[in-house]
């Protein structure tokens, strides 16, 4: 298994310019998410999903919209970029259930600006 | 919402001391109680986790104790060593939302020779 796989691994935006993060994973897992990590800052929620065409917001879900198609892919759509959204983005996923642990992929580092 | 409060940001300790982290939880409701370690540019991993219904859980030399009357909880590294140097996360989630993991700030750990 691959685990949780996240394309690209950088990316330099400009502003107001728009683009998709794609987050993919091969265990059938049913819950995925997606968080920011900025310094001193920890690891913050934008949104999750419970199930394919099931999705809720996090923490800081302003400026990002996603879709869940699929039980294995979750992207991550900005849709005008902004330099506040400069970052490193995680996707995670977990089985469900009574299993909580979640898994992280690689993470995909923003600029934008 | 939940609010993770997580001491100290920094710690160095030499080679085979102990390690305290500490983190305090607002919600109540809260009941799983994730700790994820991050090496630089690397991906958050699971270390160890605790749920409400036990006060303390051990691997190896790894221990997490939770207190939900005070809610706390601290993660103990016991005879450290250089590969533990990283940056430790705490986590808490309402079991059945565990996708909506709310992280304290972080905490870097130096292990000195």
């Amino acid at each position: 298994n691959a685990g949780v796989t996240q394309t690209p691994k950088f990316q330099v935006l400009k502003t107001g310019q728009s683009m998709t993060l794609q987050c993919a994973q091969d265990m059938n897992h049913e819950y995925m998410s997606w968080y920011r990590q900025d310094p001193g800052m920890g690891l913050r929620l934008i949104h999750y999903s419970v199930g394919a065409g099931i999705t809720d917001q996090g923490e800081v879900p302003n400026g990002y919209n996603v879709s869940r198609s699929t039980t294995e892919d979750f992207p991550l759509r900005l849709l005008s970029a902004a330099p506040s959204q400069t970052s490193v983005y995680f996707c995670a996923s977990r089985l469900g259930g009574r299993q909580e642990t979640q898994y992280f992929g690689p993470g995909t580092r923003l600029l934008v600006l | 919402g939940e609010n993770v409060e997580q001491h100290p940001s920094t710690l160095s300790v030499q080679e085979g001391d102990s390690a305290v982290i500490k983190c305090t939880y607002s919600d109540s409701a809260s009941n799983y109680f994730p700790w994820y370690k991050q090496e630089l540019g690397k991906r958050p991993q699971l270390i160890i986790d605790i749920r409400s219904n036990v006060g303390e859980k051990k691997d190896q030399r790894i221990a997490v104790t939770l207190n939900k009357t005070a809610k706390h909880f601290s993660l103990h590294i016991t005879e450290t060593q250089p590969e533990d140097s990283a940056v430790y996360f705490c986590a808490a989630s309402i079991g059945s939302t565990a996708s909506k993991l709310t992280f304290g700030t972080g905490t870097r750990l130096q292990v000195t020779l």
